[in-house]
């Protein structure tokens, strides 16, 4: 159980271009949902934080017209970024914090984004 | 703002040894929960073990233990028996247990090398 799924695994866009990545809780409900970035070899570096119904909440330095969130509902989170550039080519993790559960949190597989 | 600090970027054992990983961290509440995650090649992030702060004893998980010491702010990591299998990152990571607090905070992360 607890599995999170993200999609695509991979991408790669042209810089210009908005690239969206889908974040699901398979298994079960999941009333927030996390969104990080992973540097190569650098921990992770949580960028928002988001709320089934509710708008997201950002981390200090984080553009929000950059990186869009949408949690519509308790299964499903999608991040967008919004005219890629190549700066923003990077490892990002979601996970889902799981309904009836008050500490654990359970990660995605990741997405490597790529702009070119 | 709480802070976690990893002072071993690399730690390597033979394997069927133990190890003994390092995780400090920083905060003024006195209630909260502690974490090590791994992290494999494949760059999903995996719950390796969960302590409790009110909790005195320390958290086991087959070969993984953690020796939580919550006056000096210690939580290491403790691989008995080391696998290949063991092989990856490892993120200490700390969460309020305040109504609201949701994230995690994370250390800079330990490569571990298993040699056979």
């Amino acid at each position: 159980g607890a599995v999170v799924s993200q999609h695509p695994s991979r991408v790669i866009c042209k810089s210009g271009t908005s690239v969206k990545i889908e974040c699901r809780s398979l298994d079960f409900q999941a009333t927030t949902m996390f969104w990080y970035r992973q540097f190569p070899k650098q921990s992770l570096m949580l960028m928002a934080t988001s709320n089934e119904g509710s708008k997201a909440t950002y981390e200090q330095g984080v553009e929000k017209d950059k990186f869009l969130i949408n949690h519509a509902s308790l299964t499903l989170s999608t991040l967008t970024v919004t005219s890629a550039h190549p700066e923003d080519s990077s490892f990002y993790i979601c996970s889902a914090r799981q309904r009836l559960s008050t500490d654990t949190q359970y990660f995605g597989p990741g997405t490597r984004l790529t702009v070119l | 703002a709480q802070t976690v600090t990893q002072s071993q970027p690399e730690m390597s054992v033979q394997e069927a040894e133990t190890v003994t990983l390092s995780c400090t961290y920083d905060t003024s509440e006195s209630d909260y929960y502690l974490f090590w995650y791994k992290q494999p090649p494949s760059r999903q992030m995996i719950l390796v073990i969960r302590q409790e702060a009110y909790k005195q004893q320390n958290a086991t998980e087959n070969r993984f233990s953690v020796n939580f010491q919550k006056a000096a702010k210690s939580f290491s990591l403790k691989i008995s028996d080391s696998q290949l299998g063991d092989a990856a990152m490892y993120f200490c990571a700390y969460r309020s247990r305040f109504q609201g607090a949701q994230k995690l905070v994370f250390g800079q992360g330990t490569r571990l090398t298993i040699n056979p």
